[in-house]
């Protein structure tokens, strides 16, 4: 039992390339969250899926798409990446009140 | 302006002090939220509450629905508990709402 996993843990991106951020949980939650976490501020929510087939903008949604593939599965892409999308991102799957956040992912848009 | 607020923003503290951090709402909550977060890891949910007083360990959380206030309070602190606490709410829509954490460092 893994919890939620996400990939990869580090990523350096230049202006303007693309890439996809992985996330999966395996504790069979409806609900998976895409959020951001940058100095100073507290997490802001990118995306999120109430569940499989759904997703809904959450506060800075500009930049990205995400994709709820299956139940275990919510990823989020960049594509068309921008300095300003140089955070920390990280995906939390949800149920009853509760998130349980995976490990991050650091990203780096030079 | 935030929904939630948290003070203080960093808090230094000598090991085996008592440790308070206050979280203020202004939004209608389900339940409040304590997360810790160690320095280039993960997120870890520590409580979550919607009434009165919660305890584990060294580590107990209250709130008072009518001030719309919490505390999460550490006792005989230690260095391990170095780390930033994040105070966050759901409100009745079940959406998130975060503080923006306290730093913590406990000196030996």
């Amino acid at each position: 039992n893994a919890g939620v996993t996400q990939t990869p843990k580090f990523q350096v991106l230049k202006t303007g390339q693309s890439m996809t951020l992985q996330c999966a949980q395996d504790m069979n939650h409806n609900s998976m969250y895409w959020y951001r976490q940058d100095p100073g501020m507290g997490l802001r929510l990118i995306y999120y899926s109430a569940s499989e087939g759904t997703t809904d903008k959450g506060e800075v949604p500009n930049g990205y798409n995400v994709s709820r593939l299956n139940k275990r599965e919510f990823s989020l892409r960049l594509e068309s990446a921008a300095p300003s999308q140089t955070s920390v991102y990280f995906c939390a799957s949800v149920t009853h009140y509760e998130q349980y956040f995976g490990p991050g992912t650091r990203l780096t848009v030079t | 302006k935030n929904e939630v607020e948290q003070s203080p923003q960093n808090l230094t503290a000598q090991e085996g002090e008592f440790i308070t951090i206050n979280c203020s709402y202004s939004v209608g909550i389900s339940a409040l939220h304590w997360l810790q977060q160690h320095p280039g890891g993960g997120i870890v949910s520590l409580f979550m509450l919607s009434s009165g007083k919660k305890k584990h360990g060294r580590l107990i959380a209250t709130i008072n629905i009518q001030e719309k206030h919490s505390s999460l309070h550490i006792t005989a602190s230690h260095p391990r508990d170095s780390a930033v606490y994040i105070c966050a709410v759901t409100n009745t829509g079940n959406q998130f709402y975060f503080g923006t954490g306290t730093s913590l460092t406990v000196i030996p």
